[in-house]
């Protein structure tokens, strides 16, 4: 299985800028996945985009995809305090002949959202 | 309603001991998994079940033993546990046997913690 290594380890910002996260992969995958963690709570899944996408909107969340360049960045646009949690990119494998994949998460990006 | 409820939420424990973690799930999903997050976030899949049936097995140390009574539950037993168990498991689920295409559904955690 492989890992999403995240980047930046951790990022500050104040509330109303906008927070990119980066995410890289090292195999050919078929879609890829982010995801959030509040402090000491579950993962909570924000988007998936497919090998064959390039870019994907889910209300401030803006995702893309370089296959070519195995990576990734989620943008956060107009942040709020509340979104100060980790993230997460789970790269879904392609599994070709195997039978069963499998998600595996890197060690996130900490944002914190100062009000 | 709670989708992915674990118990219980915190475990303190000495070494050598032996304790299990519960997790049931209502959202009629197929498969489970047990995931556990290391001190430095790092988030790494342990074993998978579908329809009961044991379909990922990471490199774990045989003391950790799952059991799936029904596609619903996904218990965790671990036996002697040592300080290097200390850690955060999260049971997950997802609809359909490839986890790497669908979207997990997260617990709350369970932090065991080992003396």
């Amino acid at each position: 299985s492989q890992q999403g290594e995240e980047d930046p380890q951790a990022l500050s910002i104040q509330e109303g800028e906008n927070a990119t996260m980066n995410c890289s992969y090292k195999t050919s995958i078929n879609n890829l996945q982010w995801y959030r963690q509040n402090s000491g709570r579950g993962l909570v899944h924000l988007i998936l985009i497919r090998s064959n996408e390039r870019e994907k909107h889910s209300g401030r969340l803006r995702v893309t995809l370089d296959t070519s360049k195995k990576s990734s960045s989620l943008l956060i646009t107009a942040s709020r305090a509340a979104d100060t949690a980790s993230y997460f990119c789970a790269p879904g494998p392609y599994a070709g002949g195997t039978s069963y994949g499998k998600l595996t998460f890197g060690q996130g990006t900490i944002l914190t959202v100062h009000p | 309603d709670t989708a992915v409820s674990q118990t219980p939420k915190y475990l303190v424990t000495q070494m050598g001991n032996d304790k299990s973690i519960k997790c049931e799930q209502n959202l009629g999903h197929d498969t489970m998994y047990w995931y556990k997050q290391d001190s430095k976030k790092f988030l790494k899949i342990m074993f998978s079940y579908n329809n009961k049936e044991l379909i990922i097995n990471e490199t774990v140390p045989n003391r950790f033993s799952p059991k799936s009574p029904d596609k619903a539950h996904l218990n965790l037993h671990i036996n002697s546990l040592e300080l290097g168990d200390s850690a955060v498991y999260f049971c997950a689920s997802s609809q359909g046997e490839r986890g790497y295409e669908a979207e997990l559904f997260f617990g709350e955690g369970s932090r065991l913690t080992v003396l």
